[in-house]
């Protein structure tokens, strides 16, 4: 079946612009988690959806990001008035999770990324 | 507040030889533990996972991770790496959401 996809899997931004990246999960999974590739940081968590359950936000680094999943499926992460410093790679996972258990140890079934450069 | 430290960010070895990587968690409770693997220009791969049970884990590609709750540890193993074992290895650790430790990037000597 299908994986993660996200989209665009390259984004070349200039300073100031703002950007919209994509994350469309495996059907049926509940969970949807956002992160940022930099070299050197690893994984840096940003944002989880849990069904209907209001967003973990606390990785999110500045109010210029934010992201919200429409649906329960389809996630869109928002960067505005991009910076140099944002430059990275975003990568988007989704997790199948039973009703009414945290998704936390479910495994992550994780997109390509999306490479953003902001000249 | 749960947390991942992997305290090598580069390790070498020599193909053939043991492989230890290693990876220490914070968190109140319980937590759920992975690693993943990373080759140069591919996405994420999940090796092995623990949740509950056997503290030894076997995972694909002939690695094992023991969870030590005594050590808050969960490092990685294999006992003979090859020339594709060449990647950068995270450390995840689960519990009310999952969190990446920053990566450790294996070189492996012919």
């Amino acid at each position: 079946g299908a994986g993660v996809s996200q989209s665009p899997s390259n984004k070349v931004t200039e300073k100031g612009k703002d950007v919209e990246l994509r994350c469309d999960p495996i059907s049926g999974h509940t969970a949807l988690y956002w992160y940022r590739q930099s070299l050197g940081q690893g994984l840096e968590f940003l944002i989880y959806f849990q069904g209907n359950s209001a967003p973990d936000k606390s990785g999110l680094p500045s109010d210029r990001f934010s992201a919200e999943r429409t649906g329960g499926s389809v996630s869109t992460l928002t960067i505005q008035r991009t910076q140099q410093e944002d430059s990275a790679v975003y990568l988007c996972a989704s997790s199948l999770a039973p009703p009414g258990y945290s998704s936390s140890y479910n495994e992550q079934f994780f997109g390509p990324g999306t490479r953003l450069t902001v000249l | 507040a749960q947390s991942v430290t992997q305290p090598d960010i580069h390790i070498t070895v020599s193909e053939g030889a043991s492989l230890e990587l290693r990876c220490n968690y914070s968190y109140g409770a319980t937590p759920y533990l992975f690693w993943y693997v990373q080759s140069p220009g591919q996405g994420l791969q999940l090796l092995l996972k623990y949740f509950s049970g056997d503290t030894l884990v076997q995972g694909i590609k002939g690695f094992e991770a023991e969870f030590k709750r005594s050590q808050s540890s969960f490092n990685l193993r294999k006992p003979s790496v090859h020339w594709s074992d060449a990647a950068e290895y995270f450390c995840a650790v689960g519990g009310d959401k999952i969190i990446f430790g920053k990566g450790t990037r294996l070189h492996i000597l012919p």
